[in-house]
Formats: C-alpha cells, sequence, structure tokens
C-alpha cells in the first residue's frame, strides 16, 4: 500500500522566504505523486503532479517540486513567500489498485503561516 | 468555466436523520470520486464510480451509500448520521482511470450534525 508522510505540521515563514515542505513517500511501484493546496472552507486545488516524466516539476504560484528515487522524496519548494501563499498543503500519492480507477492517500497535511 | 459543483455549502442535520449531498461537473469526467475530511485531518477517500462501476473502500461504513444516475451528478448519502460523521465533504473528478490523471475537487459541503 501507498503512504504519504508530510514532516511538520506547521512551517512559518517570513515573506519573501523560500518555502520548503516536506513529503517523503512509501510506495511499491513507481508513484505519481501530487501536491494540492487547500484554503479555508475551500477545496482541494492542484499546484502541481509528477507522473514519471521530469523529475523536476513546476507548477502553478511559482511553485515546483523535485522527484528524488533515492530518497522516496518529493518536497515542495518556492523561492520568495507571498501573503496569499498561507494554506494548508497536502501531499497525495495515488493508489494503484491494478488498473482500476484509483484514489489518493493523502498525507496530513501542512499548515503553511506567512510571517509578514 | 468547466467545474465541480457541490450543493448545499453548508448542511446542518440531526442525529440519525437521512441527509443527502450531491456533487455535479460540467468537466464530462468518467470518474467521480467522494473524500471525507474530517477538522485539520487529510482527505479520506469514501468510495468512487469509473462511469457507473461502484467501487467502495474497504473501511467505508455501511452507513455511507453513493448514487450516479448519469455522468454529471453523483450523490452521497448518508442514512444515519452520528456526530462522528459530521466533515467536509469532498467531490473529485479525473478524466479517466490511469493514475496519473489529476483530480479537480469542488468546493466542498460542511455537515454539521446536531
Amino acid at each position: 500500500a501507498q503512504s504519504v508522510t508530510q514532516l511538520g505540521s506547521h512551517v512559518s515563514v517570513s515573506e519573501g522566504a523560500l518555502v520548503l515542505l516536506r513529503c517523503n513517500y512509501s510506495s511499491s511501484v513507481p508513484p505519481y505523486l501530487f501536491w494540492y493546496v487547500q484554503y479555508p472552507n475551500q477545496g482541494l486545488q492542484l499546484l502541481l503532479k509528477y507522473t514519471s516524466a521530469a523529475t523536476l516539476v513546476k507548477g502553478i504560484n511559482g511553485f515546483e517540486a523535485e522527484f528524488k528515487k533515492s530518497e522516496t522524496s518529493f518536497h515542495l519548494t518556492k523561492p520568495s513567500a507571498h501573503m496569499s501563499d498561507a494554506a494548508e498543503y497536502f501531499c497525495a500519492v495515488s493508489d494503484f489498485r491494478g488498473g482500476g480507477a484509483d484514489g489518493l492517500t493523502f498525507g496530513k497535511g501542512t499548515h503553511l503561516i506567512i510571517q509578514p | 468555466d468547466a467545474m465541480v459543483i457541490q450543493n448545499p455549502r453548508y448542511q446542518v442535520t440531526q442525529f440519525g436523520k437521512p441527509v443527502t449531498l450531491s456533487c455535479s461537473q460540467t468537466l464530462n469526467h468518467n470518474v467521480m470520486y467522494w473524500y471525507q475530511q474530517k477538522s485539520s485531518q487529510a482527505p479520506k477517500l469514501l468510495f468512487h464510480y469509473y462511469d457507473k462501476d461502484f467501487n467502495n473502500e474497504a473501511d467505508t461504513p455501511d452507513n455511507f451509500q453513493s448514487r450516479r444516475p448519469n455522468t454529471s451528478f453523483c450523490f452521497l448519502d448518508i442514512r444515519s448520521p452520528g456526530l462522528g460523521d459530521a466533515a467536509m465533504y469532498l467531490c473529485a473528478t479525473s478524466r479517466d482511470r490511469p493514475s496519473h490523471y489529476e483530480q479537480y475537487f469542488g468546493p466542498g459541503t460542511r455537515l454539521t450534525v446536531t
């Protein structure tokens, strides 16, 4: 079974500083990995996804993530934080069921706080 | 704009009183999912439809049912809500089966059980 671990339930950075949100996965097969963002009382919005093409994936809003197989990691970064980045971020891995339509297994989420 | 719509956004029901949450999509996607997200927790998959084929997660309580009368609509029925069923319910769609197709989420319905 696939699983995702997000290190740090809360991360606080200053506006303009580097954002680094950590995600490690466990998967018995090559994974498909996703980062989603959730603003209060809203659904999830896809930031970016890794589907076995380029290991460095660029997403929306200036975010990117690098897939590192040797470290089983898919950390999310942004060079310069903006106040509007404050939100909950979820890392997710696709569940493989042998060809069926698969759901996502989410990490517990990281609440990103931006200090002015 | 093509989108995933959930109604209502907020639903209050009484303990044990059946409730139905609805989801519609204009994306013409084959797959529709229902997730349960409790406060400060990750979304948890309840079940999904691939076209008309229903797929239930092994640990989804029997209290939760779903219907998909056509491609556009999918319903979540909670037959006898308990206090522990209070949560945000998220509907999502994806174009097709393979896992690399991204899922598009609706805004969610927040269910309160009194």
